[in-house]
């Protein structure tokens, strides 16, 4: 069973860069068969996906944030991470890190189907 | 980018069925995700590739996709489906994702 675990601070402070990791349990991070997604949601609101990685570290983020984001891997520890510079309040939410299936049709196809827990960043001073 | 629309609530007695609608400009070209979030928890698969289930998830749960609407079916409503409902597509064909703006299903 996969298992996704988010960690990081859960206070930043306005104009700061939120950092947060997600440990992934077993060897799929190194698995062809996969992105690695981050994913936010406001209190009350709908869902935001931010980004996501490939074990070769190749990228792709959500053009609303492209200009803040970076998603990094680290495959001997089993990890990825996220980095989301300039915050502001609007940036409060609870942050998942999410396993995506590469469908065989091709990126357009694509589902999440193990998420982590969830962890809130509240942005503020 | 592209908009997903669903209803924002949905009331529904047990044993009942429930039919939760994801509106987008031909939908029916896109592949439709659907995840269920119970207050608290992380979202969960449910539908995926329009209509395939996960395994774990109840046959009572169905998708269909069709035209400007794909939609969720949830057969002999239960209480613990009481949740949240989210739709997801990708943007445009590209790999960036887009998900519905959720449904809140109550069971009476």
């Amino acid at each position: 069973q996969v298992q996704l675990q988010e960690s990081g601070p859960g206070l930043v402070k306005p104009s700061q860069t939120l950092s947060l990791t997600c440990t992934v349990s077993g060897d799929s991070i190194n698995s062809d068969d996969y992105y690695w997604s981050w994913i936010r949601q406001p209190a009350g609101k709908g869902l935001e996906w931010i980004g996501h990685i490939y074990n070769s570290g190749s990228t792709n983020y959500n053009p609303s944030l492209k200009s803040r984001v970076t998603i990094s891997i680290d495959r001997s520890k089993k990890q990825f991470s996220l980095k989301l510079t300039s915050v502001t309040a609007a940036d409060t939410a609870v942050f998942y890190c999410a396993r995506e299936v590469i469908a065989v049709a091709g990126p357009a196809f694509d589902y999440f189907d193990y998420w982590g827990q969830g962890t809130l960043v509240t942005v503020s001073s | 980018s592209y908009v997903l629309t669903q209803p924002p609530s949905l009331s529904v007695a047990p044993g009942k069925t429930a039919r939760i609608t994801c509106g987008g400009n031909n939908i029916e070209t896109k592949s439709v995700h659907w995840y269920q979030q119970k207050p608290g928890q992380a979202p969960v698969l449910v539908i995926y590739y329009d209509y395939d289930r996960p395994s774990g998830i109840p046959e009572r749960f169905s998708g269909s996709n069709s035209g400007n609407t794909a939609t969720l079916t949830i057969g002999r409503v239960e209480a613990g489906d009481e949740a949240d409902y989210f739709c997801q597509v990708s943007d445009s064909g590209s790999d960036h994702y887009v998900f519905g703006t959720g449904t809140k299903v109550t069971v009476l």
